[in-house]
Parts: structure tokens; sequence; C-alpha cells
């Protein structure tokens, strides 16, 4: 394993607080994405990003924000805007925004109390 | 807007017996499809994909446009192949944004 790294592994936070997840590559990608994925839904994207300094909404933005200032760097707050935050969070890198193969971090498990 | 749907949730066959996870997706283009499995505490990882045309772990799967459909199959199961199986599919813009499937959670008994 390696490549990417999600950290911390288990996050809790207190209702009303923003928590920033952590994703890194060392595989010298372009592209990074976040999804959420809850039980009998599948992968839902949150947010992506095709190049430094640049990201664009996917289809359940609300409630997130992102930045990428970096090239292997794609931190995730989770507001309190957030309505239902708890899930699982996988971030995933590729090569370019055109190659299709998605390499996937290990995940973040959110859980508010 | 595109979408990808796996019908069965939950799916269970004995070692040895063929296996089929379903998948039907709607797209107005020309798509690429793409199966990827996450076994029990690993990550997700791709499996196959529908251009390579490829075996791998003895599953294969067939674009049929006309049924719209990218089924995953093998012919005999074995205990490893126990995981979760997401398909998903990939739009042709820049982006190249991947939309999945709910998942099926495949089990195989001994």
């Amino acid at each position: 394993d390696g490549g990417i790294t999600q950290s911390p592994k288990y996050l809790f936070r207190k209702e009303g607080q923003n928590v920033t997840l952590s994703c890194e590559q060392n595989l010298n990608h372009d592209a990074m994405y976040w999804y959420r994925q809850d039980p009998g839904q599948g992968l839902r994207l949150i947010y992506y990003s095709q190049i430094v300094n640049d990201f664009q909404k996917g289809d359940i933005a609300e409630g997130y924000s992102v930045s990428r200032e970096k090239k292997e760097s794609f931190p995730l707050t989770v507001t309190s805007a957030q309505k239902n935050p708890t899930a699982f969070y996988l971030c995933a890198s590729k090569v370019t925004p055109a190659n299709n193969e998605q390499f996937f971090g290990p995940g973040t498990r959110l859980t508010v109390l | 807007a595109q979408r990808v749907t796996q019908p069965e949730k939950l799916l269970s066959v004995f070692k040895g017996a063929p296996v089929e996870l379903k998948c039907n997706y709607s797209y107005s283009g020309s798509p690429e499809l793409f199966w990827y499995v996450q076994y029990s505490r690993q990550r997700l990882q791709l499996l196959l994909r529908h251009i390579s045309r490829e075996s791998i772990k003895g599953f294969t799967a067939d674009l049929n446009k006309g049924e719209t459909s990218f089924h995953l199959k093998k012919p005999f199961a074995q205990e490893e192949d126990s995981a979760m199986y997401y398909c998903a599919l990939s739009d042709t813009g820049s982006a190249r944004q991947l939309t999945f499937g709910s998942g099926t959670q495949l089990t195989v008994l001994p």
C-alpha cells in the first residue's frame, strides 16, 4: 500500500464543528477526487480537482469545501452546514483527468456525535 | 444525465457455481464502463474495463449496447471472490468523471 494516504482512519466530531479530512498522494497524479460512500448508495462525488489551484463541485458538494494548493494534497472540510455528515469518505486520484483508472485511498470514517 | 443501476444489493452463490453481477446503465454518448472491487479491509480497486476486453481473476464483462448492460460474470466462483463490487461509467468529457452504481455484495459460500 502507499500512493494515496488518508488520515485519520476514524474521526469523531461534535455537531456544529467543522472538520478537515486529509488526502495526500505521491503518485504525481494531476487529478484528485473526494467521494462519500453510504450503505446502499454507492459512491457519490463531492468535489474534484483536475489541476493545482482548480476544483469543481461534484454531485453532493453542499456543506463541503476543498482546496488544492499543492499537487499532492487535496483536503476536504466537512462544515457544520452538512446536514448528514456521518459517512465513509474516500479520496482518489488519477494520472491525468483524461485517464480513466482511479486509485483510491483507504478512507476515513467520520462520525458526528 | 448518466446513471448506473446495480439491481442486486446482496448476492450469494456456492463455491464452484457460476456468478453474474448485473449492471445496467443510461448514457447518451458512447460509454466507457468499469468494474471496481472492494475486498474486506482493502481499498477499492479497478477490476476490469470494457475497452480492454480482458479477463481478470476469471471475471469477464461484455458491453451490450443494445441492452445497455455490462454484467460481470465468472463461470466458477471462489470464496476469495467475496467482496463488494461496483459498476462504474465514465463520461467522455475532459474530466472523465466516474458515476458509480450502488454496489453488490457478493458472498461465495463454501
